[in-house]
C-alpha cells in the first residue's frame, strides 16, 4: 500500500512556536498533497508537491519532499490559534490508468493561545 | 460556485435499514470520489466514479455497498441492509479532469455523518 502515515499523532504547540508534521510513504508517487481539516468539516487542500520538486512554499507553509527516503514534512511557521486542526498527507499515484489519493491517519495539532 | 454539496448532514439508521448519501460535484468537475472516515482516523478510499462509469471500485465492501453517477443529478453512494459497523462520515470529493501531467486535487463536501442505532 502506498499509504501515507504522519508522525506524530498529535501535536500540542503554543502560538507563535513553528509546527511540523512528518508523512512517510511505501511506494513511487507522482505527487503528495497536505490538507486540513477542522473538527466536523471536510478536508480543505492546502499544497501539492510534485515527485520532481524538493520544497515548496505557500504563505506560512512550507512542504519538502524526499523522494529517497519516502517523506515529506508540512511546517507552519508562526502558529495561530486558527490553525488547530488535523492535518492530513495524501499520496497521487497512478493506478489502472487514473490518480487515486491515498490518506494517511492524520496529525492533530493544537495551537494553545 | 457552490462548492461540494453533500445531505443529507446527518442520518440515523437502525440496522437494517437503507441509506443514500447524495453528493452534487463542483460546477465543471466531472470526476467524484467517495471516502469514509472513522473517528480518529483517516479517509479510507471507497470508489471513483465519471459520469455513468465506474472507474476504480477497490475500496468498496463488496456487499450491500453500491455507488453511481448517473448523466443527471447526483451522484449517490447507497448502503443497504446498514449495520452499526457502517457508522461513520462519508466524503464526496470532486475533481476537475486530469492535467497531463496526472496531478489531481480535489475538492470535498463538508461530509455525512452516518449512525447507525
Amino acid at each position: 500500500s502506498q499509504q501515507g502515515e504522519e508522525d506524530p499523532q498529535a501535536l500540542s504547540i503554543q502560538e507563535g512556536e513553528n509546527a511540523t508534521m512528518n508523512c512517510s510513504y511505501k511506494t513511487s508517487i507522482n505527487n503528495l498533497q497536505w490538507y486540513r481539516q477542522n473538527s466536523g468539516r471536510g478536508l480543505v487542500h492546502l499544497i501539492l508537491i510534485r515527485s520532481n520538486e524538493r520544497e515548496k512554499h505557500s504563505g506560512r507553509l512550507r512542504v519538502t519532499l524526499d523522494t529517497s527516503k519516502k517523506s515529506s514534512s508540512l511546517l507552519i511557521t508562526a502558529s495561530r490559534a486558527a490553525d488547530t486542526a488535523s492535518y492530513f498527507c495524501a499520496t497521487g499515484a497512478t493506478q489502472g490508468g487514473s490518480e487515486k489519493l491515498v490518506f494517511g491517519k492524520g496529525t492533530k495539532l493544537t495551537v494553545n493561545p | 460556485n457552490a462548492g461540494v454539496m453533500q445531505n443529507p448532514r446527518h442520518l440515523v439508521r437502525r440496522r437494517g435499514q437503507e441509506a443514500r448519501l447524495r453528493c452534487s460535484p463542483m460546477k465543471g468537475h466531472s470526476h467524484v470520489y467517495w471516502y469514509r472516515q472513522l473517528p480518529e482516523e483517516g479517509l479510507k478510499f471507497m470508489v471513483y466514479l465519471q459520469k455513468e462509469n465506474i472507474i476504480d471500485e477497490s475500496g468498496m465492501p463488496k456487499e450491500r455497498f453500491s455507488a453511481e453517477f448517473p448523466k443527471e443529478g447526483p451522484s449517490i453512494l447507497r448502503i443497504q441492509q446498514v449495520v452499526r459497523g457502517d457508522s461513520a462520515a462519508y466524503f464526496c470529493a470532486s475533481s476537475r479532469s486530469m492535467s497531463a501531467n496526472g496531478a489531481n486535487v480535489l475538492t470535498f463536501g463538508a461530509g455525512s455523518r452516518l449512525t447507525v442505532l
